[in-house]
């Protein structure tokens, strides 16, 4: 079945460093593949997503390039603020037998990033 | 344009007791999602609506827990009789993706934020 597998965490960086959080996925077909991030009391909202092999997805300085060759997924940015502390997670939408998609989600863990001043 | 909306926010039961928790959908959001997150995990599909219809609910504990969506609008997710593993956050989605397409073509998933379940 479909899985997704980020790094372990928390994750603990100073302001205005780079950041990097591993995400491998397995599953058949292709499928698209997303970050969501969580805030400290509020909902899950989506990041930034990709659809196909080589793909980049960006968003809020934010990126993800889609790798079929080593099915990852892994969420980099380049100088992280202390706004961007939260729990990131990793996610695919499956494609089914038939080719289409089963329109659902599934999550790695979720990584705790924490920014300190 | 509103999101989401859950209720209750915070639930503490006993175990052994029932609890039910609603969902209003963003309007016309044909599909939505009921998941489970319990801490330190990621949050884990119960079951899913295609308008009134069950599309999945291959990982709903079936003895205890029940969805309903009889108008195809909100929906209710209720869990009788709860056990302590059952505490964790339920979190309500939506989006407007119909049978057979791709959540690759803009139809995103909408997270409400969520109801918190504790079983003591």
């Amino acid at each position: 079945g479909n899985s997704v597998t980020q790094m372990e965490g928390p994750v603990t960086l100073s302001e205005e460093a780079f950041l990097t959080i591993n995400c491998t996925y397995t599953a058949t077909g292709y499928p698209s593949l997303f970050w969501y991030v969580q805030y400290p009391g509020e909902g899950l909202q989506l990041l930034l997503k990709a659809t196909k092999a080589d793909d980049k997805g960006s968003n809020k300085g934010f990126e993800a390039t889609y790798r079929k060759e080593t099915t990852s997924f892994h969420l980099e940015k380049g100088s992280v603020q202390v706004s961007d502390s939260a729990v990131y997670f990793c996610a695919l939408s499956g494609i089914n037998a038939g080719g289409t998609s089963y329109g659902k989600l599934t999550f790695g863990q979720g990584t705790i990033l924490t920014v300190h001043p | 344009e509103a999101g989401v909306a859950q209720s209750p926010r915070y639930k503490i039961i006993e175990k052994r007791q029932s609890v039910a928790f609603w969902c209003n959908p963003i309007s016309g959001h044909a599909t939505l999602y009921w998941y489970q997150q319990i801490l330190g995990q990621g949050p884990k599909l119960l079951i899913q609506f295609q308008n009134n219809g069950v599309v999945d609910d291959s990982q709903l504990p079936k003895d205890r827990f029940s969805a309903e969506r009889l108008k195809g609008v909100d929906s209710t997710l209720k869990i009788q009789p709860a056990k302590l593993e059952d505490s964790a956050v339920y979190l309500c989605a939506s989006s407007s993706i119909g049978t057979g397409q791709a959540l690759d073509f803009g139809n995103t998933i909408y997270f409400g934020e969520g109801s918190w379940l504790t079983v003591v």
